[in-house]
């Protein structure tokens, strides 16, 4: 049963601090996105990549986000200094071009 | 750019149907729709294509009307399990491999027994 792995599942972090959430996705996807889920703004992308190179990051903060992928079974997302607007669940999904994405359970985080 | 999606929230009794509606003000490629239960990610549901092509699970019917930029889920005789908030989400193109979806805020479907 193929799936979408994510992790930690849940951070607590104090305003300032570094977070790096990972995923890896399901073996032979070559697509990956990270999403951003609050109650205010839905669901969000944040960025995405193909066979591991960036297509687009534009729904990021460059300032304190960034995402890559080191290799075919690791994408990480980290954030730079973490701030309480930041507080939301993360969530990496994997698809083949042009099908459906399969969604991982996600990172709830919250920033005091 | 968001689609806007309708109604926000529906009650049923199990057995009734409902139709949920997104509609976009831009040209669009496709249309995906995604269920989420309360502290589950999304669950894929369909894709419905430019020029009629469907992809999908057989019990889930949805229409897209391209010259509208309007898309509707169809929920016939519904269940307990169909009880979720339900995303559409919209491509406006593929130039240059670019596949982005934007989600609509969502419809909250309460199915009661």
């Amino acid at each position: 049963d193929a799936r979408v792995t994510q992790t930690p599942r849940h951070k607590v972090t104090e305003m300032g601090q570094e977070v790096t959430m990972r995923c890896q996705p399901i073996l032979g996807h070559n697509t990956v996105f990270w999403y951003r889920q609050t109650m205010m703004q839905g669901l969000e992308l944040l960025a995405y990549f193909r066979n591991r190179a960036p297509l687009d990051d534009s729904g990021m903060p460059k300032d304190r986000f960034s995402a890559e992928m080191p290799d075919a079974t690791l994408a990480t997302l980290k954030i730079q200094p973490s701030e309480p607007r930041d507080s939301a669940v993360y969530f990496c999904a994997s698809g083949l071009r042009g099908n459906e994405q399969f969604f991982g359970p996600g990172t709830r985080l919250t920033v005091l | 750019q968001q689609p806007v999606q309708s109604p926000q929230a529906v009650i049923l009794r199990e057995g009734e149907d409902a139709v949920i509606n997104c509609s976009s003000s831009k040209a669009l490629y496709s249309v995906h729709w995604y269920r989420q239960k309360h502290g589950e990610a999304p669950v894929f549901l369909m894709i419905l294509l430019k020029g009629g092509e469907q992809k999908g699970h057989e019990k889930i019917s949805a229409s897209f009307n391209e010259k509208k930029q309007q898309s509707s889920l169809y929920l016939t005789a519904s269940q307990l399990s169909y009880s979720g908030t339900y995303f559409c989400g919209t491509e406006r193109g593929r130039q240059g491999g670019s596949e982005k979806l934007v989600f609509g805020k969502g419809t909250k479907l309460t199915v009661n027994p």
